[in-house]
């Protein structure tokens, strides 16, 4: 099956710098990556997410950015802000037909005033 | 308001006890899940349901079991064989249909502590 794997763990940078977590994940036929944020006590939300077909997608301060050959994709969060401060899932999809994701463990993004 | 329901939010339980966690949702999706979250590992998928009357294991379904016997409804029992059921569940829903990205709806989820 899919393997996800997430760094880093834990992430802390000031406010107004930028945060990068990568992913990288095992089975080549994936080709959905989606990205969930899940504030303190809150439900996981997605954020952003990419097909396999698209190198890379914007939405405001947050970027997605994949590399099918290397089998990985990033999230990178610009100009932090603290309510950014949360901790991020990635995830993959299966080839089609499948609707089952598999997650990384979590990034837990600290953002420092 | 739309949305996907999770009940109780926190739920107490001696050992050797089996106990049922609701999941309702109104967004009229075909497929629901349920994820278990422990801290530092993620969400894993413990089981899911494409349509009524049929689910799938995850890949922890050992010691829990499900029924889909309405679209609305996906009930998950933690049951006596599962060795370790203090977590945080979450129960999940999205479209089924092709072409869709099969966006995750999640709950807010419910703290199972077993005593």
């Amino acid at each position: 099956g899919e393997n996800v794997e997430q760094h880093p763990s834990t992430l802390s940078v000031q406010e107004g710098d930028s945060a990068v977590i990568k992913c990288t994940y095992s089975d080549s036929a994936s080709n959905y990556f989606p990205w969930y944020k899940q504030e303190l006590g809150k439900r996981p939300q997605l954020i952003i997410d990419i097909r396999s077909n698209v190198g890379e997608k914007k939405d405001q301060r947050i970027a997605v950015t994949l590399n099918k050959t290397a089998k990985h994709f990033s999230l990178h969060i610009t100009e932090t802000q603290p309510e950014d401060s949360a901790v991020y899932f990635c995830a993959a999809r299966p080839g089609a037909g499948s609707y089952q994701l598999t997650f990384g463990k979590g990034t837990k993004l600290s953002v420092i005033p | 308001d739309g949305g996907i329901t999770q009940s109780p939010k926190y739920l107490f339980r001696k050992e050797g006890q089996n106990v049922t966690l609701s999941c309702e949702q109104n967004l009229n999706h075909d497929a629901m899940y349920w994820y278990r979250q422990d801290p530092g590992q993620g969400l894993r998928l413990i089981y899911y349901s494409q349509i009524v009357n049929d689910f799938q294991k995850g890949d922890i379904a050992e010691g829990y079991s499900v029924s889909r016997e309405k679209k609305e409804s996906f009930p998950l029992t933690v049951t006596s064989a599962q060795k370790n059921p203090t977590a945080f569940y979450l129960c999940a829903s999205s479209i089924r249909t092709g072409g869709s990205t099969g966006e995750l709806f999640f709950g807010e989820g419910s703290r199972l502590t077993v005593l």
